[in-house]
């Protein structure tokens, strides 16, 4: 069965900096879906970025990048320029067949 | 504008009683998906559906039941038997494998 690991339950930086975060998974598949979603404290649950695990090119969604390891198999998020608006729980997560397994999530804190 | 609608916006609940989650999609998905959100755990999904009049249990399914009889509606009934149900719910659709889902804005049950 796949896992996600999300080793950060927490972080916080300050407006401007660059932040990463962590994801792990485990899975014998060759071809899958990783994503990273934003919950800000409205709960709403948003698509920041998509990655095909077939694609070595590690995918940008303007401020947002990964690094997809595949035979690490990781995908840690990059925020660069952090924004207020930033500040949400961010999970992880892995897809195969049409179903998604989330990880744990890490709360992120962007401060002024 | 197409997306998904999901109601109550909060929902309170007597102990021993049945209560249904409302979850409609205009964006004409195929598949449709109930997760169970609480602090800490993450999202674990409790059953999706990839057509009509046919679903599956997801890792949570204990407790709870669905109908899948209109591709856009796919509501999720918390029964009594479901022994700690206050949780935040979401409902997703998805139309193709590695697209990713698009949510609903949840139901905040809570067992009074």
């Amino acid at each position: 069965a796949q896992t996600v690991t999300q080793s950060q339950p927490e972080m916080s930086v300050q407006e401007a900096e660059t932040v990463t975060l962590s994801c792990t998974y485990d899975t014998s598949e060759n071809n899958y879906y990783l994503f990273w979603y934003k919950q800000p404290p409205s709960r709403q649950m948003i698509l920041v970025i998509r990655q095909e695990a077939y694609k070595q090119q590690n995918a940008t969604e303007n401020r947002f990048s990964v690094n997809f390891q595949k035979a690490a198999k990781s995908f840690s998020l990059k925020i660069s320029d952090s924004q207020l608006g930033d500040t949400a729980m961010y999970f992880c997560a892995f897809m195969k067949y049409d179903k998604i397994i989330f990880g744990k999530g890490t709360r992120l804190h962007i401060l002024p | 504008d197409g997306g998904i609608t999901q109601s109550p916006k909060y929902l309170f609940r007597k102990e021993g009683q049945n209560v249904t989650l409302s979850c409609e999609q205009n964006l004409n998905h195929d598949a449709m998906y109930w997760y169970r959100q609480d602090p800490g755990q993450g999202l674990r999904l409790i059953y999706y559906s990839q057509i009509v009049n046919d679903f599956q249990k997801g890792d949570i399914a204990e407790g709870y039941s669905v109908s899948r009889e209109k591709k856009e509606s796919f509501p999720l009934t918390v029964t009594s038997a479901q022994k700690n149900p206050t949780a935040f719910y979401l409902c997703a659709s998805s139309i193709v494998e590695g697209a990713g889902y698009t949510f609903g804005s949840g139901t905040r049950l809570t067992v009074v």
